[in-house]
């Protein structure tokens, strides 16, 4: 089983709907758990960035981590076309490398 | 903020040309970088992780005479693709992250290697 498993999409949606992201994990030692978002020939940015379990919102954004289990999810509301992107999750412990999932590519229709 | 720079953003070079990438940390000390290497709808492979005045530690089968590191200050980070050949054509991404327990990183833009 990989560490880290990240469904790679495509997934496709009209403007303005909920979009749910997710990523399932093996390891129960990972700590902090984060969403990056990437365009196109571009570095990833970070999105959100959570410690330990819990929600967490940012504008539209909101992530969940249920570490029992072993579950994280980046909701995105009101989706724009801008949104349209690469969204890869990450986690890990700290002093340790990241794992990132594979990512998932999401469309947004106008 | 925390702001990563990379340089150069696209490279194109011939084989057997040695290729030096920098990243900087540009607001904040970064004591710990990563070098990644993405491939076309991959995800990111972690090659290195460079911690400020002391050797890299490479991720296994990442060959460390070819892909040199050095991380001269909290700061800076560059990777050296010596004898850069057509299979090390890849887009290249650091990341760095701040000193203290749980910091999250923080990506550059990414150089993009062709070799001819």
């Amino acid at each position: 089983q990989k560490e880290v498993e990240q469904d790679p999409g495509p997934l496709s949606v009209p403007e303005g709907a909920i979009v749910s992201l997710n990523c399932t994990y093996s390891n129960s030692a990972f700590q902090y758990f984060m969403w990056y978002r990437q365009y196109s020939r571009k570095g990833p940015e970070l999105l959100m960035y959570t410690y330990s379990s819990g929600n967490k919102e940012d504008g539209r954004f909101t992530a969940q981590v249920d570490k029992s289990s072993k579950y994280i999810s980046l909701f995105i509301r009101d989706s724009q076309p801008s949104d349209s992107a690469t969204y890869l999750c990450a986690m890990g412990q700290a002093g340790t490398a990241l794992i990132f999932g594979k990512g998932t590519t999401l469309s947004v229709s106008s | 903020g925390a702001v990563v720079s990379q340089h150069p953003s696209w490279v194109i070079c011939k084989s057997g040309t040695s290729v030096k990438i920098e990243c900087r940390s540009l607001d904040f000390q970064a004591t710990t970088m990563f070098w990644y290497r993405q491939f076309p709808k991959q995800s990111l492979m972690l090659m290195a992780t460079s911690n400020e005045g002391s050797k890299a530690t490479y991720e296994q089968g990442v060959e460390k005479d070819k892909f040199l590191i050095n991380h001269a200050s909290l700061t800076l980070s560059t990777l050296t693709v010596t004898s850069a050949h057509p299979e090390d054509s890849s887009f290249y991404i650091c990341s760095a992250s701040k000193a203290g327990r749980d910091q999250p990183q923080h990506f550059g833009d990414g150089t993009r290697l062709s070799i001819l």
